[in-house]
């Protein structure tokens, strides 16, 4: 089955600065990869995605990189702010399922003001 | 989008009872999922809930301990079976929503708000 490893386990940044994060998976047939935000306490939540004809897309201050023959992908934040403070999982579809989803670990992003 | 809904929010219970979480969504979905998430950790898929026929589990997980309802397109039940310790958890369901938002333009996953489980 698939297996997504995510890295790091804790990040932290000062305010204004950039995180990465880098997540590596397993299984070939995988073709979509979001990444989600879970604040303390609160539900998870799609934050961007990319499917694999697709090498980087960004959204504002967020962007997300591809590299399918290395199996990673990575999500970049810049100027980070203390409301980026959370935990970010990435996650990756299973034999390329239309639905199915595996979790990475997850990665603790704090931003320090 | 999808407004998901989830009851009870949160609960404390005895060992060798059974709780039943209870999951609504403001729309019809064609799939429905129940996910774990244990203190600090990572999201697990127990299972896929179909509507009309039985539930597709994962490795690990067993119809006798987490039986799933899924009466139709808006709702699904999880039960969480002869409790112990262990299944402290948090129990999220999730749908899949076709078309998703603009940051994605594509199918994609939303979760409920999590029922957190303490057993005692």
């Amino acid at each position: 089955g698939e297996n997504v490893e995510q890295h790091p386990s804790t990040l932290s940044v000062q305010e204004g600065d950039s995180a990465v994060i880098k997540c590596t998976y397993s299984d070939s047939a995988s073709n979509y990869f979001p990444w989600y935000k879970q604040e303390l306490g609160k539900r998870p939540q799609l934050i961007i995605d990319i499917r694999s004809n697709v090498g980087e897309k960004k959204d504002q201050r967020i962007a997300v990189t591809l590299n399918k023959t290395a199996k990673h992908f990575s999500l970049h934040i810049t100027e980070t702010q203390p409301e980026d403070s959370a935990v970010y999982f990435c996650a990756a579809n299973p034999g390329g399922s239309n639905y199915k989803l595996t979790f990475g670990k997850g990665t603790l992003l704090t931003v320090n003001p | 989008s999808a407004v998901i809904s989830q009851k009870p929010s949160r609960d404390i219970c005895q060992r060798g009872t059974s709780l039943t979480i209870q999951c609504q969504v403001d729309s019809q979905v064609t799939m429905m999922f129940w996910y774990r998430q244990q203190p600090g950790q990572s999201l697990t898929l127990i299972a896929t809930a179909n509507q009309g026929s039985e539930a597709t589990y994962e490795s690990g997980f067993v119809i006798d301990k987490f039986p799933i309802s899924r009466p139709n397109l808006t709702f699904s039940t999880l039960t969480v079976s002869n409790m112990s310790p262990e299944d402290s958890s948090i129990y999220l369901c999730s749908v899949h929503v076709a078309g998703g938002p603009r940051v994605t333009g594509t199918d994609t996953q939303y979760f409920g708000p999590g029922t957190r489980l303490t057993v005692l």
